[in-house]
């Protein structure tokens, strides 16, 4: 079965510095990763995924099958990035998501 | 674009009753709609997927006859609560997407169901 873990729950930096949300995956087939964001009172919304290899609001996540990894970075935190994130994953050709239990992230100033 | 709403944002009903969720796509025909729980500081769980005119397919340990969902529409599905007990409470977020390859899912706010 799919599982995704993300080891931290919470997670504090200092505005300006750099940030690494962790997230591993458990999937013998090729998956596809996500992250997805939920700020304060918003709605969960895509930020990235794998497959199209795009920087969103300067985060950037690189598949590392190897490590069965997709760790979300951004070299330089912003308040406005304080949210909860959430790793997800589905496997080839479904559109099940299975999702992390998410890091919440803490942008201090 | 790709608008998912959700009706009641909360809902309070007693033991016993059921509670109807509707989940809306706005601007889009969503011929998948997904339902999730969401457990206080937990995260989202799949209970069921939803496709227009067919039956909805549970996950593993989601009673079908307690979470009925109708997906009678390709901008509608809902989820009824039958006779809501106190551990029913939670959150419940659906999702939509209309099959593109990317399987991009858009989320609707969610509605906070709480059971007395």
């Amino acid at each position: 079965a799919q599982r995704v873990t993300q080891p931290e729950k919470l997670l504090s930096v200092f505005k300006g510095a750099p940030v690494e949300l962790k997230c591993n995956y458990s999937y013998s087939g090729s998956p596809e990763l996500f992250w997805y964001v939920q700020y304060s009172r918003q709605r969960l919304q895509l930020l990235l995924r794998h497959i199209s290899r795009e920087s969103i609001k300067g985060f950037t996540a690189d598949l590392n099958k190897g490590e069965t990894s997709f760790h979300l970075k951004k070299p330089f935190a912003q308040e406005e990035d304080s949210a909860m994130y959430y790793c997800a994953i589905t496997q080839g050709g479904s559109e099940k998501l299975v999702f992390g239990k998410g890091t919440k992230l803490t942008v201090n100033p | 674009g790709a608008v998912v709403s959700q009706h009641p944002s909360w809902v309070i009903c007693k033991s016993g009753t059921s509670v109807k969720i509707e989940c809306r796509s706005l601007d889009f025909q969503a011929t998948t709609m997904f339902w999730y729980r969401q457990f206080p500081k937990q995260s989202l769980m799949l209970m069921a997927t939803s496709n227009e005119g067919s039956k909805a397919t549970y996950e593993q340990g989601v009673e079908k006859d307690k979470f009925l969902i109708n997906h009678a529409s390709l901008t509608l599905s809902t989820l009824t609560v039958t006779s809501a007990h106190p551990e029913d409470s939670s959150f419940y977020i659906c999702s939509a997407t209309w099959g593109r390859v990317d399987h991009e899912q858009y989320f609707g706010p969610g509605t906070r169901l709480t059971v007395t």
